[in-house]
């Protein structure tokens, strides 16, 4: 049981360049998350799955896109990187039911973009 | 939308004294409030949560307050250990499907030993 796995780690890219950031859970969790922490600034939510075929933007969706790829992953896309998204992304993970709703959270993301 | 405010940013306190971290929220919707705690360069931790029809929960020295008329919640920690030194964040959720979390912006906690 690994929880929920996120590649890759860190990753370097060039202003306009393109990636796909994988979140993958093996808890049969329904809602999954895309998180973004900058200093200072807390988690940020950037765009939310409640449920397999369903996403929504969260706080700070421009310039992202998701897809819910089946129940267990979950995938955010940068289509042309700009330096304001230089961050720490973070997937996560919650329950459905009211006894459940613990988040987890992948290992994140460090991105850099120059 | 949820908008959750924590205090203070940071806070630095003697081994063995007790830390307080405050968060206020604006949905009275809002009956979920976990804590969460990150070590440097790791992911965010769940520690403790509450829910609306609660007032206080206490886990060992953590424990957390509620005041669902005030629409804020505490964190309080007591005889803090070095290994307390994290940063914590708060926050809120309407547990309506998605339980979808909003977060404090966080409360850097040193503990000198």
């Amino acid at each position: 049981n690994a929880g929920v796995t996120q590649t890759p780690k860190f990753q370097v890219l060039k202003t306009g360049q393109s990636m796909t950031l994988q979140c993958a859970q093996d808890m049969n969790h329904n809602s999954m998350y895309w998180y973004r922490q900058d200093p200072g600034m807390g988690l940020r939510l950037i765009y939310y799955s409640a449920s397999e075929g369903t996403t929504d933007k969260g706080e700070v969706p421009n310039g992202y896109n998701v897809s819910r790829l089946n129940k267990r992953e979950f995938s955010l896309r940068l289509e042309s990187a700009a330096p304001s998204q230089t961050s720490v992304y973070f997937c996560a993970s919650i329950g459905s039911t009211r006894a459940n709703t613990e988040a987890f959270f992948g290992q994140g993301t460090r991105l850099t973009v120059v | 939308g949820e908008n959750v405010e924590q205090h203070p940013s940071t806070l630095s306190v003697q081994e063995g004294d007790s830390a307080v971290i405050k968060c206020t929220y604006s949905d009275s919707a809002s009956n979920y409030f976990p804590w969460y705690k990150q070590e440097l360069g790791k992911r965010p931790q769940l520690i403790i949560d509450i829910r609306s029809n609660v007032g206080e929960k206490k886990d060992q020295r953590i424990a957390v307050t509620l005041n669902k008329t005030a629409k804020h919640f505490s964190l309080h920690i007591t005889e803090t250990q070095p290994e307390d030194s994290a940063v914590y964040f708060c926050a809120a959720s309407s547990g309506a499907g998605s339980y979808q979390l909003t977060f404090g912006k966080g409360t850097k906690l040193s503990v000198i030993p």
